[in-house]
Protein backbone atom coordinates (compact mmCIF):
# COMPACT_ATOMS: atom_id res chain seq x y z
CA UNK A 1 0.00 0.00 0.00
CA UNK A 2 1.46 3.36 -1.38
CA UNK A 3 2.51 5.59 2.31
CA UNK A 4 2.98 9.48 2.57
CA UNK A 5 3.79 10.88 5.46
CA UNK A 6 4.95 14.37 6.12
CA UNK A 7 6.35 16.37 8.95
CA UNK A 8 6.44 18.63 10.47
CA UNK A 9 2.85 19.36 11.15
CA UNK A 10 3.17 22.66 11.57
CA UNK A 11 5.84 25.27 11.56
CA UNK A 12 6.60 28.44 12.59
CA UNK A 13 8.80 30.55 11.37
CA UNK A 14 9.99 34.43 11.18
CA UNK A 15 10.35 35.82 7.91
CA UNK A 16 13.59 35.50 6.04
CA UNK A 17 13.66 32.30 8.50
CA UNK A 18 14.79 29.56 5.71
CA UNK A 19 13.72 25.66 6.87
CA UNK A 20 12.59 22.65 4.96
CA UNK A 21 9.62 20.68 5.09
CA UNK A 22 9.69 16.51 4.61
CA UNK A 23 8.08 14.16 2.52
CA UNK A 24 8.79 10.80 3.27
CA UNK A 25 6.64 8.18 1.02
CA UNK A 26 6.76 4.87 0.74
CA UNK A 27 5.23 3.11 -3.59
CA UNK A 28 5.54 0.62 -5.64
CA UNK A 29 7.45 1.91 -8.50
CA UNK A 30 6.89 6.09 -8.44
CA UNK A 31 5.32 7.86 -11.41
CA UNK A 32 5.72 10.94 -10.08
CA UNK A 33 5.56 13.09 -6.73
CA UNK A 34 3.69 15.88 -6.46
CA UNK A 35 3.75 18.96 -4.18
CA UNK A 36 0.63 21.41 -3.83
CA UNK A 37 -0.01 24.38 -1.99
CA UNK A 38 -3.75 25.19 0.15
CA UNK A 39 -4.62 28.30 1.63
CA UNK A 40 -7.65 28.11 4.15
CA UNK A 41 -10.28 28.12 2.77
CA UNK A 42 -9.51 27.18 -0.93
CA UNK A 43 -8.83 23.92 -3.02
CA UNK A 44 -5.19 22.75 -3.50
CA UNK A 45 -2.67 24.50 -6.21
CA UNK A 46 -0.18 22.88 -7.70
CA UNK A 47 3.10 23.55 -7.38
CA UNK A 48 5.37 20.65 -8.50
CA UNK A 49 6.16 17.29 -10.05
CA UNK A 50 9.05 15.93 -9.37
CA UNK A 51 9.72 12.28 -11.97
CA UNK A 52 13.06 10.37 -10.65
CA UNK A 53 16.26 10.66 -7.69
CA UNK A 54 17.82 13.84 -8.05
CA UNK A 55 15.42 16.03 -10.08
CA UNK A 56 15.09 19.30 -8.52
CA UNK A 57 12.60 22.71 -9.68
CA UNK A 58 12.37 25.95 -8.36
CA UNK A 59 9.60 28.36 -7.96
CA UNK A 60 10.37 31.40 -6.37
CA UNK A 61 11.23 31.29 -2.97
CA UNK A 62 10.65 27.38 -3.02
CA UNK A 63 12.85 24.16 -4.29
CA UNK A 64 11.58 20.50 -4.33
CA UNK A 65 14.23 17.89 -4.29
CA UNK A 66 13.60 14.25 -4.53
CA UNK A 67 15.77 11.15 -3.03
CA UNK A 68 14.39 7.12 -3.79
CA UNK A 69 12.67 7.61 -0.22
CA UNK A 70 11.64 10.84 0.43
CA UNK A 71 11.21 14.80 -1.17
CA UNK A 72 12.04 18.27 0.59
CA UNK A 73 10.49 21.86 -0.03
CA UNK A 74 13.02 24.04 0.82
CA UNK A 75 11.72 27.89 1.82
CA UNK A 76 14.50 30.36 1.30
CA UNK A 77 13.66 33.65 3.38
CA UNK A 78 9.72 32.99 3.39
CA UNK A 79 7.70 35.81 3.19
CA UNK A 80 4.31 36.08 5.50
CA UNK A 81 2.81 35.71 2.21
CA UNK A 82 4.63 31.85 1.95
CA UNK A 83 2.16 31.05 5.07
CA UNK A 84 0.08 27.91 4.11
CA UNK A 85 -0.73 24.31 3.91
CA UNK A 86 1.78 22.30 1.95
CA UNK A 87 1.13 18.95 0.61
CA UNK A 88 2.67 16.17 -0.84
CA UNK A 89 1.47 12.91 -2.51
CA UNK A 90 2.43 10.01 -4.80
CA UNK A 91 1.55 8.71 -8.37
CA UNK A 92 2.54 4.94 -8.37
CA UNK A 93 3.26 3.15 -11.45
CA UNK A 94 0.54 0.79 -11.15
CA UNK A 95 -1.84 3.14 -10.31
CA UNK A 96 -3.06 5.21 -13.35
CA UNK A 97 -2.94 8.31 -12.34
CA UNK A 98 -4.61 8.13 -8.51
CA UNK A 99 -2.51 9.96 -6.05
CA UNK A 100 -2.06 9.67 -2.66
CA UNK A 101 -1.82 12.29 -0.38
CA UNK A 102 0.39 13.39 3.11
CA UNK A 103 -1.12 14.96 5.75
CA UNK A 104 0.13 18.33 5.00
CA UNK A 105 2.28 20.77 6.61
CA UNK A 106 0.57 23.59 8.06
CA UNK A 107 3.41 26.83 7.66
CA UNK A 108 3.29 30.10 9.07
CA UNK A 109 5.47 32.99 9.01
CA UNK A 110 5.89 35.57 11.64
CA UNK A 111 6.80 39.43 10.00
CA UNK B 1 -14.44 31.93 -14.32
CA UNK B 2 -13.03 28.88 -12.30
CA UNK B 3 -11.79 26.40 -14.13
CA UNK B 4 -13.50 23.86 -11.50
CA UNK B 5 -16.58 25.13 -9.94
CA UNK B 6 -18.08 23.39 -6.33
CA UNK B 7 -21.81 24.43 -5.33
CA UNK B 8 -22.57 25.16 -2.87
CA UNK B 9 -19.39 26.34 -1.01
CA UNK B 10 -21.05 25.73 2.71
CA UNK B 11 -23.83 23.95 3.81
CA UNK B 12 -25.58 23.06 7.00
CA UNK B 13 -27.60 20.12 6.24
CA UNK B 14 -29.61 18.04 9.68
CA UNK B 15 -28.67 14.04 10.32
CA UNK B 16 -30.63 12.00 8.00
CA UNK B 17 -31.14 13.97 5.07
CA UNK B 18 -29.76 13.39 1.03
CA UNK B 19 -27.70 16.32 0.20
CA UNK B 20 -26.00 16.65 -3.36
CA UNK B 21 -22.76 18.34 -3.94
CA UNK B 22 -22.52 19.63 -7.26
CA UNK B 23 -18.53 20.16 -9.55
CA UNK B 24 -18.35 21.70 -13.07
CA UNK B 25 -15.05 21.98 -15.21
CA UNK B 26 -14.13 23.81 -18.09
CA UNK B 27 -10.85 22.51 -18.69
CA UNK B 28 -12.32 19.68 -20.82
CA UNK B 29 -10.52 16.83 -18.88
CA UNK B 30 -11.68 13.28 -19.11
CA UNK B 31 -11.10 12.34 -15.25
CA UNK B 32 -12.49 13.56 -12.16
CA UNK B 33 -12.72 12.91 -8.53
CA UNK B 34 -14.07 13.42 -4.96
CA UNK B 35 -12.02 13.84 -2.00
CA UNK B 36 -12.69 14.35 1.33
CA UNK B 37 -10.66 16.59 3.84
CA UNK B 38 -10.61 16.36 7.29
CA UNK B 39 -7.98 17.96 9.64
CA UNK B 40 -4.37 16.45 9.98
CA UNK B 41 -5.58 13.43 7.76
CA UNK B 42 -4.71 15.12 4.37
CA UNK B 43 -7.06 14.03 1.27
CA UNK B 44 -9.21 10.74 1.25
CA UNK B 45 -10.69 9.70 -2.27
CA UNK B 46 -14.22 9.09 -2.59
CA UNK B 47 -15.16 8.50 -5.86
CA UNK B 48 -13.55 8.96 -9.32
CA UNK B 49 -14.10 8.95 -12.97
CA UNK B 50 -12.15 8.31 -16.02
CA UNK B 51 -15.03 8.97 -18.49
CA UNK B 52 -18.92 9.58 -18.48
CA UNK B 53 -19.24 5.95 -18.26
CA UNK B 54 -16.63 4.68 -16.00
CA UNK B 55 -17.18 5.19 -12.35
CA UNK B 56 -15.14 3.87 -9.79
CA UNK B 57 -14.69 3.81 -5.45
CA UNK B 58 -11.95 5.08 -3.75
CA UNK B 59 -10.80 4.38 -0.39
CA UNK B 60 -13.79 5.69 1.66
CA UNK B 61 -17.03 5.42 -0.56
CA UNK B 62 -19.20 3.93 2.10
CA UNK B 63 -22.19 6.27 2.64
CA UNK B 64 -21.42 8.10 -1.04
CA UNK B 65 -22.68 7.83 -4.47
CA UNK B 66 -21.81 10.13 -7.61
CA UNK B 67 -23.79 10.38 -10.70
CA UNK B 68 -20.97 11.73 -14.06
CA UNK B 69 -23.78 13.56 -15.88
CA UNK B 70 -21.32 14.62 -18.76
CA UNK B 71 -18.35 14.83 -19.29
CA UNK B 72 -17.68 18.36 -17.48
CA UNK B 73 -20.52 17.24 -14.18
CA UNK B 74 -19.37 15.21 -11.36
CA UNK B 75 -21.77 14.76 -8.79
CA UNK B 76 -21.75 13.52 -4.95
CA UNK B 77 -24.26 12.57 -2.92
CA UNK B 78 -24.94 11.59 0.76
CA UNK B 79 -27.47 9.32 0.85
CA UNK B 80 -28.47 9.88 4.39
CA UNK B 81 -25.93 12.34 6.15
CA UNK B 82 -24.33 11.71 9.66
CA UNK B 83 -22.42 13.93 11.67
CA UNK B 84 -19.35 12.44 10.89
CA UNK B 85 -19.64 13.48 7.32
CA UNK B 86 -18.67 17.23 8.61
CA UNK B 87 -15.73 18.15 6.69
CA UNK B 88 -14.05 19.84 3.43
CA UNK B 89 -14.89 18.08 0.18
CA UNK B 90 -12.71 18.48 -2.86
CA UNK B 91 -13.69 18.12 -6.64
CA UNK B 92 -10.42 17.82 -9.14
CA UNK B 93 -9.96 17.03 -12.40
CA UNK B 94 -6.52 15.56 -14.60
CA UNK B 95 -6.25 14.21 -17.67
CA UNK B 96 -4.70 11.01 -18.71
CA UNK B 97 -0.85 12.05 -18.01
CA UNK B 98 1.39 12.55 -15.41
CA UNK B 99 0.10 15.71 -14.45
CA UNK B 100 -1.25 17.45 -11.56
CA UNK B 101 -5.39 17.94 -10.49
CA UNK B 102 -6.96 21.10 -10.63
CA UNK B 103 -8.98 21.23 -7.97
CA UNK B 104 -12.51 23.22 -7.24
CA UNK B 105 -12.42 25.65 -4.22
CA UNK B 106 -14.03 22.99 -1.83
CA UNK B 107 -17.65 22.63 -0.27
CA UNK B 108 -17.48 22.79 3.14
CA UNK B 109 -19.96 20.80 4.80
CA UNK B 110 -21.92 20.46 8.35
CA UNK B 111 -23.96 18.26 9.76
CA UNK B 112 -26.50 18.33 12.62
Amino acid sequence: EDQVTQSPEALRLQEGESSSLNCSYTVSGLRGLFWYRQDPGKGPEFLFTLYSAGEEKEKERLKATLTKKESFLHITAPKPEDSATYLCAVQANNAGNMLTFGGGTRLMVKP
Amino acid sequence: DADVTQTPRNRITKTGKRIMLECSQTKGHDRMYWYRQDPGLGLQLIYYSFDVKDINKGEISDGYSVSRQAQAKFSLSLESAIPNQTALYFCATSDSGVDGYTFGSGTRLTVV
